[in-house]
């Protein structure tokens, strides 16, 4: 069965740094998600993406973050310069129609800002 | 903010039927209700959706009520590796992005 990939599955860095993390999304699906899950909270959109720019993004995507597609496969997520309140789980999402298809989720990469 | 209101916990007897319940009576004619579930902080895994019949799949039923205001999740026989949180999501047809907004979901203990 398809699946969403996501690497790495946990990264620890310092305040400040830059961090990317990667999304192989399942290969005919057209359009993109990032979310993320503070630890005992609950899942919170980001932003989706679809045709090479971003489709919508919520309040918590500022301008620390950002979002590409470089190669046609990949799905990154970038987060500038780190801040304490970034460490959370993030899940890629990806599905093939918008409307009425369901999102398939990676398995998260777990950010730890020290 | 999610449309959508569910207990905060629910526990069912391992092998027996969990219902989980989901109000949405703000739902609008153009909106479906989605479940996920998401298990100890793995990615959140879709289960079923629907608009206003009631549907059926390998994991689960779904029974919408006939106003559309609320619905309800079965698992025929739940398993101990159903213990999740499940969020009931309602999503616009036609929505920008075609984002799910999850809320705090229902935390089911399937218990042996």
């Amino acid at each position: 069965e398809p699946e969403v990939t996501q690497t790495p599955s946990h990264q620890v860095t310092q305040m400040g740094q830059e961090v990317i993390l990667r999304c192989v999304p399942i290969s005919n699906h057209l359009y993109f998600y990032w979310y993320r899950q503070i630890l005992g909270q609950k899942v919170e959109f980001l932003v989706s993406f679809y045709n090479n720019e971003i489709s919508e993004k919520s309040e918590i995507f500022d301008d620390q973050f950002s979002v590409e597609r470089p190669d046609g496969s990949n799905f990154t997520l970038k987060i500038r310069s780190t801040k304490l309140e970034d460490s959370a789980m993030y899940f890629c999402a990806s599905t093939a129609s918008r409307n009425t298809g369901e999102l398939f989720f990676g398995e998260g990469s777990r950010l730890t800002v020290l | 903010d999610a449309k959508t209101t569910q207990p905060t916990s629910m526990d069912c007897a391992e092998g027996r039927a969990a219902n989980l319940p989901c109000n949405h009576s703000t739902i609008s004619g153009n909106e479906y209700v989605y479940w996920y579930r998401q298990i100890h902080s793995q990615g959140p895994q879709y289960i079923i959706h629907g608009l206003k019949n009631n549907e059926t799949n390998e994991m689960a039923s779904l029974i919408i009520t006939e106003d559309r205001k609320s619905s309800t999740l079965i698992l025929p026989h739940a398993t101990l590796r159903d213990t999740a949180v499940y969020y009931c999501i309602v999503r616009e047809l036609h929505n920008q992005g075609g984002k799910l907004i999850f809320g705090q979901g229902t935390e089911l203990s399937v218990k042996p």
